[in-house]
């Protein structure tokens, strides 16, 4: 079957780095998401993609977030200056009918 | 604002009860509600949803139901199995939007031997 892949598992980072957080969704999907959960949190949307670019976003993706699509196949979040309040599970999602998304395992993001 | 929201955090069950899991809402402009279970070190995963002009739908021993009229949605687990301990989270999508998910709190679901 299928799934949602991403990279790394788990990412360590100083305050102020840059990181990359990596997706492949499933190959045939076309609505693409990233959404994070805080420990103990619920989850919470961050941005919506669509047709190679952003369809939405919450008030949590601010200027130091951004996304790409650089081919056909990965998708990733990137954080250009991480604050100690990044730090998170940070899930990939996708879908091809936006009902039943996907959801990759997750990379747990920790920022000292 | 939109809102969705879990009545209880923990539910403890034995082993082959059924589970009865709720869900609060506040937004009436949402398309669909959803179900997902997420286990331990896991994302989330699809269970169920629910469109909403639907009342009730059924899965695979769970059914989901949806009364508008007081904003509430609840799952039911039917012979809960120690495989069903995880966090169950119900989920929005709201009229026009990207069709992104506003999840809730979540439930903590328990199965005892």
């Amino acid at each position: 079957e299928p799934e949602v892949t991403q990279t790394p598992s788990h990412q360590v980072t100083q305050m102020g780095q840059e990181v990359i957080l990596r997706c492949v969704p499933i190959s045939n999907h076309l609505y693409f998401y990233w959404y994070r959960q805080i420990l103990g949190q619920k989850v919470e949307f961050l941005v919506s993609f669509y047709n190679n670019e952003i369809s939405e976003k919450s008030e949590i993706f601010d200027d130091q977030f951004s996304v790409e699509r650089p081919d056909g196949s990965n998708f990733t979040l990137k954080i250009r200056s991480t604050k100690l309040e990044d730090s998170a599970m940070y899930f990939c999602a996708s879908t091809v009918k936006a009902y039943e998304q996907y959801f990759g395992p997750g990379t747990r993001l920790t920022v000292t | 604002g939109e809102s969705v929201g879990l009545h209880l955090p923990t539910l403890s069950v034995q082993e082959g009860d059924n589970s009865i899991i709720n869900c609060a809402y506040s937004n009436s402009a949402s398309d669909y509600f959803i179900w997902y279970k997420q286990e331990s070190g896991k994302g989330p995963q699809f269970i169920i949803d629910i469109r909403s002009n639907m009342d009730k739908r059924q899965g695979q021993r769970v059914t989901v139901l949806l009364n508008k009229t007081v904003k509430h949605l609840s799952l039911q687990i039917a012979a809960t199995q120690p495989g069903d301990s995880a966090v169950y989270f119900c989920a929005e999508i709201l009229s026009g939007s990207a069709r992104q998910l506003t999840f809730g709190s979540g439930t903590q679901l328990t199965v005892l031997p």
